[in-house]
C-alpha cells in the first residue's frame, strides 16, 4: 500500500497569513493526489485533484504543487473560514489512502 | 451537482452485519466511480472501499478485507457496503462519495470524491 504522510499534524495562523501542508507518499505517485478541507459536522471539500487543479469554485488563494512523492498545499491571506482540517490522498491506486490530516486553528 | 443520501447505520454487536445504502441523484450515477469514506471518532478520515463506474475495478482498505463487501446498482442508482463480522474499532461515521474522474474506455482512474453524502452512523458495541 502507498502511505501518505502530512506534516505538520496542527498548526496555528492568524488572518492573513500563508500557511503550507506537506504531503509525502512512500512511492512515487506522479499527480495523483487530492486535498481536501474538512470542518467538524460537515462533510469534507475537494479543494484540489490532479495535485495542482483546483475544483471548481475553490478559491484561487488554495494552490497545490507537486509531483512523485513529494506535494504542498498552499493557502495565501487566511480567511476565517479556511480554519479546518485539511486531508491529503492518493488516488492512483487502491487503497486510496489519506493523510493524517493537518488541523489549522486560529492563533 | 448531485446529491448522495446514506442509510442502514445504526447499533450492532460485535461479529454481526450491517448492510449500507448510498441513494444518488442529480447525476449519471453509472459515469461514476464511488467509494465509502469513515471517519471514527476523534480520528481523521479513512478510506473505505472504491468501486469503478462499471463494478469492474474494486478495492479495500486492509482494515476491512474479506469483511466488507461494495457493490453497486446502476439502475437503481444505489451504491452498497455490505459490512459482516464487525468490530468495535468500525464504529465511526460512514460517508458515500462520488468520484469526480467519469468512467470510460480510457481505463480506470480516479481524481477524489467531488460529491459527499452526510453520512451514517455504524455503532458497534455489546
Amino acid at each position: 500500500d502507498i502511505q501518505m504522510t502530512q506534516s505538520p499534524s496542527s498548526m496555528s495562523a492568524s488572518v492573513g497569513d500563508t500557511v503550507t501542508i506537506t504531503c509525502r507518499a512512500s512511492q512515487g505517485i506522479s499527480t495523483w493526489l487530492a486535498w481536501f478541507q474538512h470542518k467538524p459536522g460537515k462533510a469534507p471539500k475537494l479543494l484540489i485533484y490532479g495535485a495542482s487543479s483546483l475544483l471548481g469554485g475553490v478559491p484561487s488563494r488554495f494552490i497545490g504543487s507537486g509531483s512523485g512523492t513529494d506535494f504542498t498545499l498552499t493557502i495565501s491571506s487566511l480567511q476565517p473560514e479556511d480554519f479546518a482540517t485539511y486531508y491529503c490522498q492518493q488516488t492512483v491506486t487502491f487503497p486510496h489512502i489519506f493523510g493524517q490530516g493537518t488541523k489549522v486553528e486560529i492563533k | 451537482e448531485g446529491q448522495l443520501v446514506e442509510s442502514g447505520g445504526g447499533l450492532v454487536q460485535p461479529g454481526r452485519s450491517l448492510r449500507l445504502s448510498c441513494a444518488a441523484s442529480g447525476f449519471s450515477f453509472d459515469d461514476y466511480g464511488m467509494h465509502w469514506v469513515r471517519q471514527a471518532p476523534g480520528k481523521g478520515l479513512e478510506w473505505v472501499s472504491g468501486i469503478s463506474w462499471d463494478s469492474g475495478s474494486i478495492g479495500y482498505a486492509d482494515s476491512v478485507k474479506g469483511r466488507f463487501t461494495i457493490s453497486r446498482d446502476n439502475a437503481k442508482k444505489s451504491l452498497y457496503l455490505q459490512m459482516n463480522s464487525l468490530r468495535t474499532e468500525d464504529t465511526a461515521l460512514y460517508y458515500c462519495g462520488k468520484d469526480l474522474a467519469e468512467g470510460g474506455v480510457a481505463g480506470y482512474y480516479y481524481y477524489g470524491l467531488d460529491v459527499w453524502g452526510q453520512g451514517t452512523t455504524v455503532t458497534v458495541s455489546s
